[in-house]
Order: C-alpha cells, then structure tokens, then sequence
C-alpha cells in the first residue's frame, strides 16, 4: 500500500523539550516538504528537500530543523527555540522535476504546554 | 518573493447553490495544483493545470488557467453537503523548488 505516513497522529510535550515528527514515503519521490497549520488558516512552508542530503528552509523555518538522510524519511525536529510549537504539521512529498503534485501525510497535531 | 491569494476566504452556501474560488498570483505560474481539504482532515490533491487558458473538469468541478497564468478559478456546480471543506491553490514558478499556496478558501454547505 503506497503512501505517505506520519507518527504520531497526536504529540504532547512540555515546554523546552525538543520534538521529533516522523515522516516516510514509499512512493519513490524526490522531494519531500513540511507544513504548518494552525487553525483555520493556510499551509505555511517550514522546510523542503529535492534530494537526498540537501533540503533548503522554507518561509518558517526558525526553531525547527530537518534531516534527509534517506529518500523515503525526512524527520522534523521541533526545537525549545520555536516559540509557538503548537500546531498540526503536515508532510508532503512530490514527484519532483515536472511533477509538483503534492501527496499529504495524515499530519501530526502537536500540543506543547 | 512570489505571493498566491485566494478569494473569498469563506463561502456559506445553499446545497444545490454554486461556488467559485479565485487564486491570483503576483508572478506567472508554469502550473498550479488544486487541493481539498476536509474538517480534521489533511489536503487531498485534485488536479493540475500547466496551459495557458486550460479548462478541466472532473464532475461538477470545472478548473480554470487563466491566459496569462497568473490567475486560476475552481467552481463547483450545485453544491453538496460532500463538498464542504477548504479548498487551496498552489502555484509553481520555473526553476523554483516549492509550490506557494494560497490561504485557501473554507467552503460551507447548509442543507
């Protein structure tokens, strides 16, 4: 069963603890991406990667960090330094060159308190 | 940098009523993909368009491109309760690695 996948579906943490989101694919995409949502607004970049080893920050990408050590993973660490942690985050994968469709994990809704 | 807007932001509609969303961009697009997202939901993508003044449609949902790629439309006809939910457009720029998302349109259906 392809797709992408998410873990976990809810996260709770205390305030100062850096957090890990998990993301796979198995659709064999190039490049993956992370979003932030809060409620009832837009999809705002965080981070993205077109290749393994290489990713570039997005138009939010202060306290948060990301990895691409692999094609299939690409795991987003939520620092003590992002103020507002809070959110649903959504990781999404495409094709790459010439395919910009985007397919959309399950999300992870993260609560710090 | 490139910036995406949507119009309405929310849209409460009669079932059988129709609904349209408008995206603008500031720079010409090479394509632009269309989004559903449902309540509690995660973004489901719908459709691309890559051609100047391309139309598709799937059902009763009609997509447009406009001519000079800058802007698109998506109108559904005789809306249903089904359709609720928040509909986004993302627009990609030549050579750039990402796609801009509009902020989307939530669309409500009163049956």
């Amino acid at each position: 069963d392809g797709g992408i996948t998410q873990s976990p579906k809810y996260l709770f943490r205390k305030e100062g603890q850096n957090v890990t989101l998990s993301c796979e694919q198995n659709l064999n995409h190039d490049a993956m991406y992370w979003y932030r949502q809060d409620p009832g607004q837009g999809l705002r970049l965080i981070y993205y990667s077109q290749i393994v080893n290489d990713f570039q920050k997005g138009d939010i990408a202060e306290g948060y960090s990301v990895s691409r050590e692999k094609k299939e993973s690409f795991p987003l660490t939520v620092t003590s330094a992002q103020k507002n942690p809070t959110a649903f985050y959504l990781c999404a994968s495409s094709a790459g060159t010439y395919s910009y469709e985007q397919y959309f994990g399950p999300g992870t809704r993260l609560t710090v308190t | 940098g490139q910036q995406v807007m949507q119009i309405p932001q929310y849209q409460h509609v009669q079932e059988g009523e129709d609904f349209t969303t408008y995206c603008n961009s500031s720079t010409t697009l090479s394509n632009i993909q269309w989004y559903k997202q449902r309540p509690g939901g995660h973004p489901v993508f719908l459709i691309q368009l890559v051609k100047s003044g391309e139309v598709k449609k799937q059902k009763r949902l009609t997509f447009q491109f406009g001519e000079a790629k800058k802007n698109s439309s998506l109108h559904i006809t005789a809306t249903q309760t089904t359709d609720v939910g928040t509909y986004f457009c993302a627009g990609h720029v030549t050579n750039a690695g990402k796609s801009t998302f509009g902020d989307g349109t939530t669309l409500t259906v009163k049956p």
